[in-house]
């Protein structure tokens, strides 16, 4: 079945730690995305990669890192820097199409808590 | 600038009534619009789409929404309520103005009573 995966699907840090969330996925996307999601905010753009070896930063990059060395996975680390990480990290991959996004597509979430 | 507005954070409906969740947004081109929905600790599931076609767009589950460019609108409804309905819905644009980025609402929870 084609999808995205994220794992794991809940992860602790201890404070001064780096971690790195997992997101692989088959469906030959092109453009790939972080997203953060809080109580009450919605969802905001970390980061995001239209193709292999780039990558731009979104609203709130700051304190995390990503890589695309493959085109099907874009593993996103959060840095000692990230002074509030816990928070739920959703993945999603988009195609597009005549110039247009057709939808984004989902992985099911990593639940980062830091203790 | 917010791209997304959903005009209610929580909206409340009995069993077997309509639902209506409201969405506004602001584009310069011409915008790619969806809803998706999304259960407790879940991913996020496309409920439906508009891209330039049909302004009345039909979903899954029932659901229905219809982009109306003079009043910047695409709203979601569906007839009768489900319990199954109860969830976090997401109204979301993206225009190529703004590369092509999905820009989402704060969201709006529904609740279904029975």
């Amino acid at each position: 079945d084609g999808g995205i995966t994220q794992s794991p699907k809940y992860l602790f840090r201890k404070e001064g730690q780096n971690v790195t969330l997992s997101c692989e996925q088959n469906l030959n996307h092109d453009a790939m995305y972080w997203y953060r999601q809080d109580p009450g905010q919605g969802l905001r753009l970390i980061y995001y990669s239209q193709i292999v070896n780039d990558f731009q930063k979104g609203d709130i990059a700051e304190g995390y890192s990503v890589s695309r060395e493959k085109k099907e996975s874009f593993p996103l680390t959060v840095t000692s820097a990230q002074k509030n990480p816990t928070a739920f990290y959703l993945c999603a991959s988009s195609i597009l199409t005549g110039g247009r996004n057709t939808e984004a597509f989902f992985g099911q979430g990593t639940r980062l808590t830091v203790v | 600038a917010q791209s997304v507005t959903q005009l209610d954070s929580h909206v409340s409906v009995s069993e077997g009534t309509p639902v209506l969740l409201r969405c506004n947004y602001s584009s310069s081109y011409s915008p790619s619009l969806f809803w998706y929905v999304q259960h407790p600790n879940k991913g996020l599931q496309l409920l439906l789409k508009y891209t330039s076609a049909a302004t009345l767009v039909k979903g899954i589950n029932g659901f229905e929404a219809e982009f109306k460019k003079s009043e910047t609108s695409f709203h979601l409804t569906k007839p009768s309520a489900h319990m199954s309905d109860a969830a976090e819905y997401f109204c979301v644009v993206s225009d190529r103005v703004r590369g092509n980025q999905f820009y989402f609402g704060t969201g709006t929870s529904l609740t279904v009573i029975p």
